[in-house]
């Protein structure tokens, strides 16, 4: 089946202890994006990558970091999460010009 | 730059009433348009896309036509379900040059019986 795989799906951590939020898709998708969705906000991109060893900031990319060093993998690190990094976080791929898949979304909560 | 700009919500509506969410885009190009739907729980769906001008996209009887004059992607439906009530992204990014996928804030739909 045609996915993209984020995990974990929950996660509670405490400020300044490092995380990583893993997302996997299998469907050769060239373009992987990180968003994180908050109340009254929307949708708002934090990094995206176009293809293997291509990353770039979204529009809120403080904090975070990423890496592609594969083509089906796309992780998010928060180097030392902060109560403002409490969010819903999504994955996404897509081919080069079509529609996203998206994740099922990671709920973390830093306290 | 590229912008969205959906109607703001909640939108309340009882089953089988007609429903219309409105959306706008500022592009440079000519953009592919999307809508999104997110069920409670639930990441982002795709509901229906357009490519082009007067392109319309429908899936689950939901449609939206792509209106470039006036840079408009509205999303209808004829009669509403209660199993509607979710929230509602409409989306565009350019076809060439892969540029990021931007969204409107959200409206969310509740349909009541």
């Amino acid at each position: 089946e045609a996915q993209v795989t984020q995990n974990p799906r929950y996660l509670i951590t405490v400020t300044g202890k490092k995380l990583t939020v893993t997302c996997s898709q299998n469907m050769n998708h060239e373009y992987m994006s990180w968003y994180r969705q908050d109340p009254g906000l929307g949708l708002r991109q934090i990094y995206y990558s176009m293809n293997v060893e291509v990353t770039d900031k979204g529009d809120v990319p403080e904090g975070y970091k990423v890496s592609r060093k594969e083509k089906r993998n796309f992780p998010l690190i928060l180097e030392s999460p902060s109560p403002n990094q409490t969010s819903l976080y999504f994955c996404a791929s897509s081919p080069t010009g079509g529609g996203y898949t998206f994740g099922s979304g990671t709920r973390l909560t830093v306290v | 730059g590229n912008s969205v700009t959906q109607m703001e919500g909640p939108v309340t509506l009882s089953e089988e009433a007609f429903l219309t969410i409105n959306c706008t885009y500022t592009a440079t190009g000519y953009p592919s348009l999307f809508w999104y739907v997110q069920y409670p729980g639930e990441g982002l769906q795709l509901l229906l896309k357009a490519t082009k001008a007067d392109d319309k996209g429908s899936n689950k009887g939901f449609e939206a036509t792509y209106r470039k004059e006036t840079t408009s992607f509205h999303l209808e439906k004829g009669s509403v379900q209660v199993s509607d009530s979710a929230v509602y992204f409409c989306a565009l990014n350019r076809v060439s040059g892969n540029t990021p996928l931007v969204f409107g804030k959200g409206t969310r739909l509740s349909v009541i019986a």
